[in-house]
């Protein structure tokens, strides 16, 4: 069984500050970690993944996350948020099976509110 | 390239009523499914098709809940008879094999359902 633990709820910061919304996961085998936002009124549009390799990730709108995998973390930056950056994130993992079934696990997701 | 398409977008239905979603994958993917994302939760699996063949619908309440994929494409999900607590927001994704062994899901807008 796998898990994924997202500890804050909510994350407001101003304008041009940077953030870091955490993520941790619990699995007894490999994963894949993804980071998906959603907009208001939106589905789910993914940020970032990790697959293998070089644990830092980068992904679209500016966006990063390192995978550690002493800490089981997988925690989502950025270096200066926008207004337009304001909506819920959420982490997830998958089983690392590949040609297999990958059941995805979301956290409960953290919205971030960026404050003019 | 035509994402994840639903509808409809909003539903508002009383207690005891019938409501059915529709869902129209990206072309070509093979693996759909519908997901129940209750209000400040993560999106939760309640039914994987690949192709036209329900291979995961562990968590779907039967009693109430049904869905088909009549020809491996199209889908629909339908509540007889809808209780409150099935007010929430019901996404459809879909996928392919990926890169790596990977399975990136992709989400539609979601039908936002409140059952009065």
């Amino acid at each position: 069984a796998q898990s994924v633990t997202q500890l804050d709820s909510q994350v407001p910061v101003f304008e041009e500050a940077p953030v870091e919304l955490r993520c941790n996961y619990s699995s007894s085998v490999s994963v894949y970690l993804f980071w998906y936002v959603q907009y208001p009124n939106q589905g789910l549009q993914l940020l970032l993944k990790y697959l293998s390799g070089s644990t830092l990730v980068k992904g679209i709108n500016g966006f990063e996350a390192e995978f550690n995998k002493s800490q089981t973390s997988f925690h989502l930056r950025k270096p200066s948020v926008h207004i337009s950056d304001t909506a819920e994130y959420f982490c997830a993992v998958s089983d690392h099976s590949p040609g297999g079934y990958q059941k995805v696990t979301f956290g409960t997701g953290t919205k971030l509110q960026v404050i003019p | 390239e035509a994402g994840v398409v639903q509808s409809p977008r909003y539903k508002i239905i009383e207690k005891k009523q019938p409501v059915a979603f529709w869902c129209n994958p990206i072309s070509g993917h093979n693996t759909l499914y519908w997901y129940r994302q209750n209000l400040g939760q993560g999106p939760e699996l309640l039914i994987r098709y690949e192709n036209e063949e329900a291979v995961d619908d562990s968590q779907l309440p039967k009693d109430r809940f049904s869905a088909e994929r009549l020809k491996g494409v199209d889908s629909t999900l339908k509540i007889q008879p809808a209780e409150l607590g099935d007010s929430a927001v019901y996404l459809c994704a879909s996928s392919q094999p990926g890169l790596a062994g990977a399975v990136v899901q992709f989400f539609g807008p979601g039908t936002r359902l409140t059952v009065l």
